[in-house]
């Protein structure tokens, strides 16, 4: 069975610090994997990756995907406070469906 | 122009009553999908359409759920006989391509209560 599994569950920090969220997965047939941001109620796209080894960056935040060893990692560097939120990681397999699997999230507060 | 909206943003309804949630996505986009998300937990999905064609329906949990895109542009979401364990928040989302692997715009979503 596909599933995503997101850590930490929740994580306090203080503005400036440096943040690792890591998503790790088991799917049939990986065709991507997406990250996003949610504060309120919408998530809101991060990232898309595809290959492995490649970093995507976005100013402070940053991605990579390890497809030989099922993962990904979600970097923030520079923690502000306007970065808490719920961060999630979702899959989708490369055929049979248009099924995106998300996993559960890692909650970030981040402390003035 | 306008992101993808809702409605109505807050729904309260009375076990066994039937529901119906709406989703205007962008003008132009293709791809719509509706996920389901319970308390503390991730989005699960729910079906997707391109266009007027709803190619996946394998996460609607049950036969009381039924989705249609009429016009491959607004789409209902329809809860029949609702049980307290429908109470979630239910997301939108479109985006441009038929493929639907491009970004995805959400939207503000639905909170269903069942009491």
């Amino acid at each position: 069975e596909d599933k995503v599994v997101q850590s930490p569950l929740s994580l306090v920090v203080h503005e400036g610090d440096t943040v690792t969220l890591n998503c790790s997965y088991e799917v049939t047939n990986f065709r991507s994997l997406l990250w996003y941001k949610q504060e309120k109620k919408a998530p809101t796209f991060l990232f898309m990756l595809t290959s492995s080894g490649i970093e995507k960056k976005s100013g402070r935040l940053s991605s990579i995907l390890d497809k030989k060893e099922l993962f990904s990692i979600l970097n923030i560097t520079a923690t502000q406070t306007g970065d808490s939120a719920i961060y999630l990681c979702a899959l989708r397999r490369a055929s049979g469906t248009y099924k995106y699997i998300f996993g559960t999230g890692t909650r970030l507060k981040v402390l003035a | 122009g306008a992101g993808v909206s809702q409605s109505p943003r807050y729904k309260v309804a009375k076990r066994g009553q039937d529901v119906a949630l709406r989703c205007d996505p962008i003008s132009g986009h293709v791809s719509l999908f509706w996920y389901q998300q319970a308390l503390g937990q991730g989005p699960e999905f729910l079906t997707y359409f391109q266009n007027e064609a709803q190619l996946d329906k394998s996460g609607l949990p049950s036969d009381r759920f039924f989705a249609e895109r009429p016009e491959g542009s607004v789409s209902t979401l329809k809860i029949q006989r609702t049980q307290q364990e429908d109470s979630a928040v239910y997301l939108c989302a479109s985006s441009l391509l038929r493929t639907g692997e491009d970004t995805q715009y959400f939207g503000p979503g639905t909170r269903l209560t069942v009491l």
